[in-house]
C-alpha cells in the first residue's frame, strides 16, 4: 500500500467510447504525474501536476485529457483512443516536484482499446 | 535516443547468490540516481537512490554503486531472496536542469530457488 490508489485497475473500451481512469492520493504531496507503461518500453512521463496546475505535458495526443481538481484527485479522460494505446498507465504523487523526492506510484490502470 | 540504459532484459540468480543489475547513462548532467523494483500488476516501489557526490549507497541487502567516470551505475543484492523476483527499473534525473526523471526499460530478475 503506498498511499496512491487508482480506479479501475483493469479497463477495456472500444474506439469511440469515453472513458475516465481515477487516481487518489493519500500522503499529502503537492505532485501527480501520469506515466504510461508499454511493452518494451521505457516508464514514459505524460502530465505534471504541482499544486493542481498543470506544469507539464509531453507532447500526449489530445485524446488524453488530464484533470487535477485538487492536490489529492488525478483524473485521465480518455476519449477516441487507439489499440496503440493499450498500456499499463500509472499515477504517482511526489511531495513536490523536486528530484529528490521519492515518487511514490500506484498500482496502475491496464488500458485494452479494441 | 535513450538517455538510460538496462541493457539486459533479464537476468536469473540462484538464490543466497548475489544480484547484479545494470544500468548506462548517456546524460551527463544526470545527478541523481534511483531504483525501483515492480511486480506483475503492480505500480513501481521506490527502493535505493544515490546522488552523484557519492559513489555507495547502502541499504540493507541492495547497495548501489555509481561510477560517474564510465557513467554507469548498478544494483547489487545480497543474498538474493525468492521475494526479489521482479522488474527493477534504473532512473536518472539532471536536478540542476530540470525535475524531469528518465527510466531504463527495466531488467526481469529471476531468483532460482
Amino acid at each position: 500500500e503506498t498511499g496512491v490508489t487508482q480506479t479501475p485497475r483493469h479497463l477495456v473500451m472500444g474506439m469511440t467510447n469515453k472513458k475516465s481512469l481515477k487516481c487518489e492520493q493519500h500522503l499529502g504531496h503537492n505532485a501527480m504525474y501520469w506515466y504510461k507503461q508499454s511493452a518494451k518500453k521505457p516508464l514514459e512521463l505524460m502530465f505534471v501536476y504541482s499544486l493542481e496546475e498543470r506544469v507539464e505535458n509531453n507532447s500526449v495526443p489530445s485524446r488524453f485529457s488530464p484533470e487535477c481538481p485538487n492536490s489529492s484527485h488525478l483524473f485521465l479522460h480518455l476519449h477516441t483512443l487507439q489499440p496503440e494505446d493499450s498500456a499499463l498507465y500509472l499515477c504517482a504523487s511526489s511531495q513536490d516536484r523536486s528530484v529528490g523526492n521519492t515518487i511514490y506510484f500506484g498500482e496502475g490502470s491496464w488500458l485494452t482499446v479494441v | 535516443d535513450q538517455q538510460v540504459k538496462q541493457n539486459s532484459p533479464s537476468l536469473s540468480v540462484q538464490e543466497g547468490r548475489i544480484s547484479i543489475l545494470n544500468c548506462d547513462y548517456t546524460n551527463s548532467m544526470f545527478d541523481y540516481f534511483l531504483w525501483y523494483k515492480k511486480y506483475p500488476a503492480e505500480g513501481p516501489t521506490f527502493l535505493i537512490s544515490i546522488s552523484s557526490i557519492k559513489d555507495k549507497n547502502e541499504d540493507g541487502r541492495f547497495t548501489v554503486f555509481l561510477n560517474k567516470s564510465a557513467k554507469h551505475l548498478s544494483l547489487h543484492i545480497v543474498p538474493s531472496q525468492p521475494g526479489d523476483s521482479a522488474v527493477y527499473f534504473c532512473a536518472a534525473s539532471a536536478r540542476n536542469r530540470d525535475d524531469k526523471i528518465i527510466f531504463g526499460k527495466g531488467t526481469r530478475l529471476h531468483i532460482l530457488p
